[in-house]
């Protein structure tokens, strides 16, 4: 149990460009999703988090208005990268919570920005 | 914020060797998490323990929540153990549920 999938499980995208990445959890609802950023041989870093049906809340540093995050349903989050760099370049990890405990992982997604 | 931080930063054993990682945080919480990252990005969720003893095959965990640090511990390692470790806690004084996670403990397990 407690499976989250991401998906594009990687991504070359144009600068300049949007691209979308979905989180899923598949066996449970997920009240709360958390994504994260993690460039090479680095540490995760929380991006934002999100509760189903409100805004997310964006740490400090990350710009909103370039990382859209929407929690449309208890299953789905999605991230929007809107018009990439190649400095966004990194491996964004979402991951889902039933309610404030254990939180489950998904597997990624790399986003190559040329 | 809360502070954690991870030793060592890198760990290079031969297989069948013990090992201790250790994470200190620098705040009381209200969760904590240990994940092995494997080479492919996924995390994978190895203990959840915000206090006490917990073991799974040949990992266990301890927590001394008084004293601000957790141990994981690896016997008799074995190659696929390798990958990063991190650790990552919940702030008690944050009710958000946010894990901040450790620099983490890059392991490297030779046949």
């Amino acid at each position: 149990g407690a499976v989250v999938s991401q998906h594009p499980s990687r991504v070359i995208c144009k600068s300049g460009t949007s691209v979308k990445i979905e989180c899923r959890s598949l066996d449970f609802q997920a009240t709360t999703m958390f994504w994260y950023r993690q460039f090479p041989k680095q540490s995760l870093m929380l991006m934002a988090t999100s509760n189903e049906g409100s805004k997310a809340t964006y740490e400090q540093g990350v710009e909103k208005d370039k990382f859209l995050i929407n929690h449309a349903s208890l299953t789905l989050s999605t991230l929007t990268v809107t018009s990439a760099h190649p400095e966004d370049s990194s491996f964004y990890i979402c991951s889902a919570s039933q309610g404030g405990e254990t939180q489950y992982f998904g597997p990624g997604t790399r986003l190559l920005v040329l | 914020g809360i502070q954690v931080e991870q030793s060592p930063p890198d760990l290079i054993l031969q297989e069948g060797a013990n090992s201790t990682l250790r994470c200190n945080f620098s705040d009381s919480v209200n969760n904590l998490q240990w994940f092995h990252q494997n080479p492919w990005g996924q995390l994978i969720n190895l203990f959840y323990i915000p206090s006490g003893t917990k073991q799974n095959g040949r990992l266990s965990a301890t927590t001394v929540a008084t004293e601000r640090y957790s141990l994981l511990y690896i016997s008799s390692s074995q190659t696929t153990d390798s990958g990063v470790y991190f650790c990552a806690v919940d702030s008690l004084m944050d009710s958000s549920y946010k894990l901040i996670f450790g620099s983490g403990t890059r392991l490297l397990v030779r046949p």
